[in-house]
């Protein structure tokens, strides 16, 4: 089983839309979680640290759910410049080991 | 004012030929990383470093070897490239402890011929 899994999309929405995202992983262990934004040939970059039930950054609003496993990223009122891949990572046994979801592909059409 | 800084941005090698690729960083981080992404995959770990201590993923291959000479410089060399290993590498920074978001370099684009 991987330890980290996202649906890879494509999401495909208008401006406007709110759009969510579902990542999955299996170590029951792991404390850290983030939501990393990468441009196409691009490195990733950090968009959002999930330490506790969730939090919220302007448009974005991450969750996570200890009970079952999961995390979550909704953007509302979707941008132009939103589209990119948004990878979901989640740390390992060890702490400073991550391991990174497939990734998953939006993008907002006008 | 660039934090992690890959060198090369571009490399290509031939098959077989020994290749280094170098990690920097100013950031003071006592965690690097260097990651393998291939097209439309998630990055794969390949090793990291809490310091000196070489903490090496087991599905790394042995061709693959790391050196950690300071705290801001971290080297990749792949002994002997094969036509799989072409890919982006990527090397990133972290804390150690809470906050531990990584910050990744711009990568360095290896092509194998």
């Amino acid at each position: 089983r991987k330890e980290v899994e996202q649906d890879p999309g494509p999401f495909n929405v208008p401006e406007g839309a709110t759009v969510a995202f579902n990542c999955t992983y299996s170590n029951s262990a792991s404390q850290s979680f983030f939501w990393y934004r990468q441009d196409c040939r691009k490195e990733p970059k950090l968009l959002m640290s999930v330490y506790s039930s969730g939090n919220e950054d302007g448009r974005f609003t991450a969750q996570l759910n200890r009970a079952s496993q999961y995390i979550s990223l909704l953007i509302r009122d979707s941008k132009l410049s939103d589209s990119a891949t948004y990878l979901c990572v989640v740390n390992g046994n060890t702490g400073n080991q991550f391991y990174f979801g497939t990734g998953t592909s939006l993008t907002v059409i006008p | 004012d660039a934090m992690v800084i890959q060198n090369p941005r571009y490399q290509v090698t031939q098959f077989g030929k020994p290749v280094t690729l170098s990690c920097s960083q100013t950031l003071n981080h006592n965690v690097m990383y260097w990651y393998q992404q291939k097209s439309s995959q998630a990055p794969k770990l390949l090793f990291h470093y809490y310091d000196k201590d070489f903490n090496n993923e087991a599905d790394t291959p042995d061709n693959f070897q790391s050196r950690r000479p300071n705290t801001s410089f971290c080297f990749l060399d792949i002994r002997s490239p094969g036509l799989g290993d072409a890919a982006m590498y990527l090397c990133a920074t972290s804390r150690l402890g809470p906050p531990e978001e990584q910050y990744f370099g711009p990568g360095t684009r290896l092509t194998v011929t």
